[in-house]
């Protein structure tokens, strides 16, 4: 059954540095979303992205995240300057195809990645 | 106010009982979703019911949507110590492309 994977499933970085976290949706889905989780904590939206735009983003998605599918099968997420509170476990998802009734509203989640930032 | 809160917080069951879990919401919606998450672990998908839908199946699954008290109850029958997981209702206001609302979740155990 296909699914999303993403990497690395854990990072630990120090404060300001730069992190990519990557993710491969579903091949055929259409729509792209980054939610994260801080520990403990629900799950809360950064950003969908559809097309290669973004469509709709959070207050939480500010300039120092950036979204990219440079190929593709890739999706990344960047943040540029790493700050303590940007440690949370951080999940791509994936919906929608042209087959998939209603254009699919059901997300399909990865395993997610670990960030510690220090 | 919270778009999702889901309740009880936490639910402990011997195995075999049949476990439900509540979630309220605030405003109109397109549909509501549950996932569970095991301990730090991905979202499973497991049920989506839409607006115009009242109840739906899927094996031991069963889910209600009542508009009218914006809420929904997630039902597991004859529950496994397998089923041991964190559960999650979202929200979607529209379709495809619209973001999910998550609540808190709740932790349920179940007890062989």
């Amino acid at each position: 059954e296909p699914e999303v994977t993403q990497t690395p499933s854990h990072q630990v970085t120090q404060m300001g540095q730069e992190v990519i976290l990557r993710c491969v949706p579903i091949s055929n889905h259409l729509y792209f979303y980054w939610y994260r989780q801080i520990l403990g904590q629900k799950v809360e939206f950064l950003v969908s992205f559809y097309n290669n735009e973004i469509s709709e983003k959070s207050e939480i998605f500010d300039d120092q995240f950036s979204v990219e599918r440079p190929d593709g099968s890739n999706f990344t997420l960047k943040i540029r300057s790493t700050k303590l509170e940007d440690s949370a476990m951080y999940f791509c998802a994936s919906s929608g195809s042209w087959t998939s009734g209603y254009l699919g509203e059901t997300q399909y989640f990865g395993p997610g990645t670990r960030l510690l930032v220090l | 106010s919270q778009q999702g809160e889901e309740d009880p917080q936490a639910l402990s069951i011997q195995e075999g009982e049949n476990a439900t879990m509540n979630c309220s919401y605030k405003t109109s919606i397109n549909n509501l979703q549950w996932y569970r998450q095991n301990s730090g672990r991905g979202l499973v998908h497991l049920i989506l019911i839409r607006s115009n839908e009242r109840e739906k199946h899927s094996g031991r699954l069963r889910v209600t949507l009542d508009t009218s008290k914006k809420s929904s109850s997630l039902l597991i029958t004859a529950s496994r110590a397998a089923d041991t997981a964190s559960y999650f209702c979202a929200t979607q206001l529209t379709g495809a492309n619209s973001k999910l609302t998550f609540g808190k979740g709740i932790t349920l155990s179940v007890r062989p």
